[in-house]
């Protein structure tokens, strides 16, 4: 069975300075992708982020990276120069990788309450 | 990106009434849409995976007579909360596969929070 663990309900970051928010999974499929999305108070889910399990390098956009580490099974998120505006809660997110054209659905973790203090 | 819509954005019924939310693919054609619910401080659940064109398939636990999915077009996908009653209270969010998004990422809309008088 597939299990995503994120242990910090909440962190706290000053403006500006960088950020590492937790995310450990379980699984024994060998092809898989992780995701980070973002909740903000307003509910939406935005897509930030996706690491592939086959992927070489770790994943970057922007002020996102995902500090991907295969051997351990986490997939942490860094937010790069936090902004008041990345308050926010934030899911890690995971799915089975099926080349078959199946499709597998996402997992998800209980999430982390990131808040970004001026 | 691509861009996912919901309507209405809230909705407050009485208890006994039924409830539709629409979820919308506005630049894209969504195959496979996913419906979840979302309690207050919790993470997401997946209620069931709906498919154009075919039945919707409902996780475990989840009354497929009390939340009805109904797929008919690559760009729509409904929710009807049928006979709702408070504890059906709950904000609704629906995703859509995205083909040309890698691993086919999930794009979601901004919710419906329905509130059951």
């Amino acid at each position: 069975a597939q299990k995503i663990t994120q242990t910090q309900p909440g962190m706290f970051v000053q403006e500006k300075e960088a950020v590492t928010l937790d995310c450990t999974y379980d699984t024994s499929d060998p092809s898989y992708g992780l995701f980070w999305y973002k909740q903000p108070s307003s509910g939406e889910m935005i897509f930030l982020i996706y690491q592939g399990s086959y992927d070489q390098q770790n994943a970057t956009e922007g002020r996102y990276s995902l500090n991907f580490q295969k051997a351990r099974k986490s997939a942490n998120l860094v937010i790069s120069a936090s902004q008041l505006g990345d308050s926010a809660m934030y899911f890690c997110a995971m799915r089975r990788l099926m080349f078959s054209g199946g499709y597998n659905k996402l997992i998800f973790g209980a999430g982390t309450r990131l808040a970004v203090h001026p | 990106g691509a861009v996912v819509s919901q309507h209405p954005s809230w909705v407050i019924c009485k208890s006994g009434t039924s409830v539709k939310i629409e979820c919308r693919s506005l630049d894209f054609q969504a195959t496979t849409m996913f419906w979840y619910r979302q309690f207050p401080k919790q993470s997401l659940m997946l209620m069931a995976t709906s498919n154009e064109g075919s039945k919707a398939t409902y996780e475990q636990g989840v009354e497929k007579d009390k939340f009805l999915i109904n797929h008919a077009s690559l760009t729509l996908s409904t929710l009807t909360v049928t006979s709702a009653h408070p504890e059906d209270s709950s904000f609704y969010i629906c995703s859509a596969r995205v083909k040309r998004a890698p691993a086919d990422t999930q794009y979601f809309g901004p919710g419906t929070r329905l509130t059951v008088l």
